[in-house]
Parts: C-alpha cells; structure tokens; sequence
C-alpha cells in the first residue's frame, strides 16, 4: 500500500523543546498538506506545498512552525519552543496533479506537549 | 458564526434506518462541498463530493445540496454499525484547484444493533 505515510505516530514533548514531524505523500501526487486537528474539532488548514513550493499559510501557522518539501517529495513541520495549546493531531494530506480537491490523509501525528 | 457548522451529536439510529447528516455553511460563494469519515482514533477518509444543487447517490450514500439554503446533508441509507463514526463537512469557498478545506467540527453517528 502506497498511500501518506506519517512519523512519528505519536510524540510526547516537554513545552520549550523543538519537535519535527515527516510526511510521505503517495507518490504520484504534487500537492501536499498540513492540517491540525483537536478532540472534537474538524481539521484546521495550515499550509500547502505544489512541489518544492509552500504556496499558502494559515494564520494560524505562527513563526514557530515552518514547513519544507525540498525536492517536492516528503515534507516536515518543525514546530520550534512547543507551547502545550500545540497538543493536537498533526494530520499531512495529499492530492493528485490536476484539479482535484480530494485529500488523501495519512494517519496523523499525535503531539501531547507536557 | 463558525464557517461550517455541523450538530456535534451524538446521533444515534437503529441499525437500518436512515441517518441524516446536516451542515451549514456561511460563505455563499463556495463552489464545492465534501464528507468526510473519521472512525474513532483515524485520519478522515473521503466518502463523498458534490458540487451542484441537487442529489448525489452513491450506494447506501446520498449527498444532498441547496445553495440558495447554503447547506449540505448526508443521508445514509440501511444503516451499519459499522457506519458508526464521526462524519466531517467540509467545504471548499474558492473552489478550483486546491484542497484547502474548512472542516465543520463533525457529527457522531452511532448505529445500535
């Protein structure tokens, strides 16, 4: 099975400490997402990437969070000084190229900030 | 007002009777609607889109589309226990080419033997 892959599962941080998540789309697809979700919450955007390209932030991305998908492939977000308001399921999520709004989500990552 | 608004539930139907979902949206310009399901401890998985007012039927699955009410439902035919999930709306403002989606916060369905 080819489909997005997510690590770590689950992370368990001191607040102040850095934490960095991977996510490996399906292989043929070009776009790549950043969602966050809390318990009882839908997802919540936070960023794109067509390729190598972050094409658009939430404003809920502050400057502690960067992401990068340098060679269009895999992507990490980086979350720097976790704060415990970060505690939430980090879902990555995946399209096809073309027009297409149908995410492929992985299985997310788990962050509890103690 | 939230952007997407759906009734937290849970809702709770008798194994094959029919669930309906509802939903709601704010912004009258979106172009493109979604349901997604969530079982307990997953990620979403897609299970249906519609972009046109109207009914679209997909086996047990029926999504329904009013524009001028700006809402969105999700009817379930026959329903499973294994239907038991959390079922998120989501909706696209700008349609077009991204998946940048706003999620409403989900209804839980429970289906009781």
């Amino acid at each position: 099975d080819t489909g997005v892959s997510q690590d770590p599962r689950h992370k368990i941080t001191k607040r102040g400490q850095n934490v960095t998540f991977r996510c490996d789309p399906i292989s043929e697809h070009n776009r790549l997402y950043w969602y966050r979700q809390t318990l009882g919450q839908g997802p919540e955007f936070l960023t794109y990437f067509q390729n190598e390209a972050q094409l658009e932030k939430s404003r809920l991305l502050s400057d502690r969070f960067s992401a990068e998908r340098p060679k269009g492939s895999f992507s990490t977000l980086e979350i720097q000084r976790t704060e415990q308001g970060d505690s939430a399921m980090y879902l990555c999520a995946s399209s096809p190229t073309g027009p297409s709004e149908k995410l492929f989500f992985g299985s997310g990552t788990q962050l509890s900030v103690l | 007002q939230k952007e997407v608004e759906q009734n937290s539930g849970p809702l709770s139907v008798p194994e094959g009777a029919i669930a309906s979902l509802n939903c709601t949206y704010s912004d009258r310009v979106s172009q493109s609607f979604f349901w997604y399901r969530q079982y307990s401890g997953k990620s979403p998985e897609l299970i249906m889109s519609i972009y046109s007012n109207g009914d679209k039927e997909d086996g047990r699955f029926t999504a329904q589309l009013n524009k001028a009410s700006q809402y969105v439902s999700l009817l379930i035919r026959d329903s499973q226990p294994s239907d038991s999930a959390t079922y998120l709306c989501a909706v696209n403002p700008l349609g077009g080419n991204t998946g940048k989606l706003i999620f409403g916060q989900g209804t839980t369905l429970q289906v009781k033997p």
